[in-house]
């Protein structure tokens, strides 16, 4: 039982580059969302998923696209990366549960570090 | 936003000491919940504190919730220098619950 593995690890990109990072879970869980952290800012939610097929904006989702083709994976994906998204990038997921009663914790990837030059 | 806000940034203390680290936040809210981050690392989930509830604990941990404030603390009792990290809430939103916003968090050194 894995958890939540993210790939890569760690990425340098020049400006105007694309990549996508990748986020994989092995519990089922149908949440999952991206983060991003930077100094002194914690986590903001850039865009999450509550199920195979569906995505959502989270605070700051300009830039970055994802998509849930699969319930284990969630794929976060720069266009034409810029230096302004430099940043670790973390993924999380949770269990299921309809209603604001049912709420569980999160499980977090280790981290994608990735700078834009 | 109602992202919640951490105070202090930043707090060393001595081991065997208290340390109480405070969030605010700004609308009315489902689940509160606190997570550390040691260096480098991942969150790890450390306790889950619902609307309805006042208090809970967790081992060295106690959180309380004061809904009417908007306001939560988290305490760690006796404190060990294993514990240095940083802190943060999270919370959903009474009409967003799928969403958790984080804070900036509390870094916390505890010294041998």
């Amino acid at each position: 039982n894995a958890g939540v593995t993210q790939t890569p690890k760690f990425r340098v990109l020049k400006t105007g580059q694309s990549m996508t990072l990748l986020c994989a879970q092995d519990m089922n869980h149908e949440y999952m969302y991206w983060y991003r952290q930077d100094p002194g800012m914690g986590l903001r939610l850039i865009h999450y998923s509550v199920g195979e097929g569906t995505t959502a904006k989270g605070e700051v989702p300009d830039g970055y696209n994802v998509s849930r083709l699969k319930k284990q994976n969630f794929l976060l994906g720069l266009e034409s990366a810029a230096p302004s998204q430099t940043s670790v990038y973390f993924c999380a997921s949770r269990a299921t549960g309809s209603g604001p009663s049912s709420y569980n914790e999160q499980f977090f990837g280790p981290g994608t570090r990735l700078t834009v030059l | 936003s109602q992202q919640g806000e951490e105070d202090p940034q930043a707090l060393s203390i001595q081991e065997g000491e208290n340390a109480t680290m405070n969030c605010s936040y700004k609308t009315s809210i489902n689940n509160l919940q606190w997570y550390r981050q040691n260096s480098g690392r991942g969150l790890v989930h450390l306790i889950l504190i619902r609307s309805n509830e006042r208090e809970k604990h967790s081992g060295r941990l106690r959180v309380t919730l004061d809904t009417s404030k908007k306001s939560s603390s988290l305490l760690i009792t006796a404190s060990r220098a294993a514990d240095t990290a940083s802190y943060f809430c999270a919370t959903d939103s009474k009409t967003s619950y799928d969403k958790v916003i984080f804070g900036p968090g509390t870094s916390l050194s505890v010294i041998p």
